[in-house]
């Protein structure tokens, strides 16, 4: 069975501060891995998607790199905002018998203060 | 853009009461998921659908019961509704063939039993 673990569960930093979030799977035969945020009491937005053949991916201030023989990932924030306060959530998706998964770790709570 | 709805943001129901919750996407997705949140757990997959008319229980589906008829709608169903069933609920699309399985989250649905 996948598990997903992200260090550290809360991270405060003042603005301005480039950070990284980190994400480890015990099972390395992923086909995706996916970072998302959640706003207090919203649902999930996706912000980036990491496919197993791709080493990284960026977005804006936002990248995010994937060593599946490790089983790890970690997402960097340049420049970190107040608007960038938010839980951040790493997510595998993995094949099982039973068809494909999609399995979260818990979350590293972020934030920014100005 | 991609548009995972859920039905309601908010629902409060009586223990003993059938509760439906309601989740469409419009991308032609195969993939469908149930997800409850809690605090202290993260999310934990009730159901997931890869087709239509199928289904597989997640980690957690003791309690409830899933629909899937068309493509684009995905049903959770608490039978008999129960306090422990008090939850943030979020419902999540993607495609099934893995380079292409970016999920999609819709905003959450908090329901209270009382």
């Amino acid at each position: 069975k996948q598990e997903v673990t992200q260090i550290p569960a809360a991270l405060s930093v003042p603005e301005g501060e480039n950070l990284v979030l980190n994400c480890s799977f015990t099972d390395s035969a992923i086909y995706n891995l996916q970072w998302f945020r959640q706003d207090p009491g919203k649902g999930l937005t996706s912000l980036l998607l990491i496919q197993s053949s791709q080493r990284e991916q960026t977005s804006g201030r936002l990248n995010a790199s994937l060593d599946k023989s490790s089983g790890r990932s970690t997402l960097y924030i340049a420049a970190s905002q107040p608007g960038d306060s938010a839980t951040y959530l790493c997510a595998v998706y993995w094949l099982e018998t039973s068809g494909s998964r999609l399995t979260f770790g818990e979350g590293t709570q972020l934030t920014v203060n100005p | 853009d991609v548009k995972v709805t859920q039905s309601s943001r908010y629902l409060v129901k009586r223990t003993g009461e059938k509760v439906f919750l309601e989740c469409v996407q419009d991308m032609d997705h195969e993939n469908m998921f149930w997800y409850r949140q809690d605090p202290g757990l993260g999310l934990r997959l009730i159901y997931f659908s890869y087709d239509v008319k199928m289904k597989e229980k997640g980690d957690i589906p003791e309690g409830y019961s899933v629909s899937r008829e068309k493509k684009e709608r995905f049903s959770l169903i608490l039978e008999s509704a129960s306090t422990n069933q008090t939850s943030m609920y979020l419902c999540a699309s993607s495609f099934r063939r893995p380079l292409r399985a970016e999920a999609f989250f819709g905003q959450g649905t908090r329901l209270t039993v009382v």
